[in-house]
């Protein structure tokens, strides 16, 4: 474990399923991120989170909602995907001020159907 | 638009083969350059380079930045089995008060080869 857990590690839901990635980071920092890794493309980041504020949302389809209610957790609220979200998406935390300690969680493998 | 860019996508070698992974960069208010290993799921650290022409190594991977140039190399030496897996390049912003925003390369996919 890289000190940054998320659950499920895998998860297959259906186009008119609500589901909730959880993250959860044991390293005191104080910044998280969601990134989505799909196959053949670079990481996408999709939202971050600074002290608790929403400081970046790229551009991100309102089916995915994300919620910070401390530090320390991270979700994304998900809600009539489609099947091109299929994808790895995966949680990141940090200090706000370095970047040297970026870890990675492990990730949630979505498959939608 | 920030853009990181990785070469090549993917490499085959044999073991005890060198191999260099390429990456350039433009990323507004650059700080620093960090290399990833990936192989199953969470990305691990593996170098941050913020000064130009300084080699950082560990074990048989080094890598070096320029940033004249806007380019980095990751170089493994003595490849072995193990160290087949996604190599992710990123160019991070952060600094300061701010956040760190990293933006990826696609990644260069290795393959060793017994």
């Amino acid at each position: 474990e890289t000190g940054v857990t998320q659950t499920p590690r895998h998860l297959v839901m259906g186009m008119t399923n609500k589901k909730s990635l959880k993250c959860e980071q044991h390293l005191g920092h104080n910044a998280m991120y969601w990134y989505k890794q799909s196959a053949k493309k670079p990481l996408e980041l999709m939202f971050v989170y600074s002290l608790e504020e929403r400081v970046e949302n790229n551009s991100v389809p309102s089916r995915f909602s994300p919620e910070c209610p401390n530090s320390s957790h991270l979700f994304l609220h998900l809600h009539t995907l489609q099947p091109e979200d299929s994808a790895l998406y995966l949680c990141a935390s940090s200090q706000v001020d370095r970047i040297y300690g970026y870890t990675f969680g492990s990730g949630t493998r979505l498959t939608v159907v | 638009e920030d853009k990181v860019v990785q070469s090549p996508l993917s490499l085959v070698v044999h073991e005890g083969d060198t191999v260099t992974l390429n990456c350039s960069y433009e990323v507004t208010n650059f700080r620093s350059l960090l290399w990833y290993k990936q192989e199953k799921k969470a990305p691990t650290f593996l170098f941050m380079l913020t000064s130009s022409g300084i080699e950082k190594k560990s074990g048989r991977l080094s890598s070096i930045l320029d940033k004249k140039e806007l380019f980095s190399i990751l170089n493994i030496t003595a490849t072995q089995t193990g160290d087949s897996a996604v190599y992710l390049c990123a160019g991070g912003n952060a600094g300061g008060t701010s956040y760190g925003k990293l933006t990826f390369g696609q990644g260069t996919i290795l393959t060793v080869h017994p």
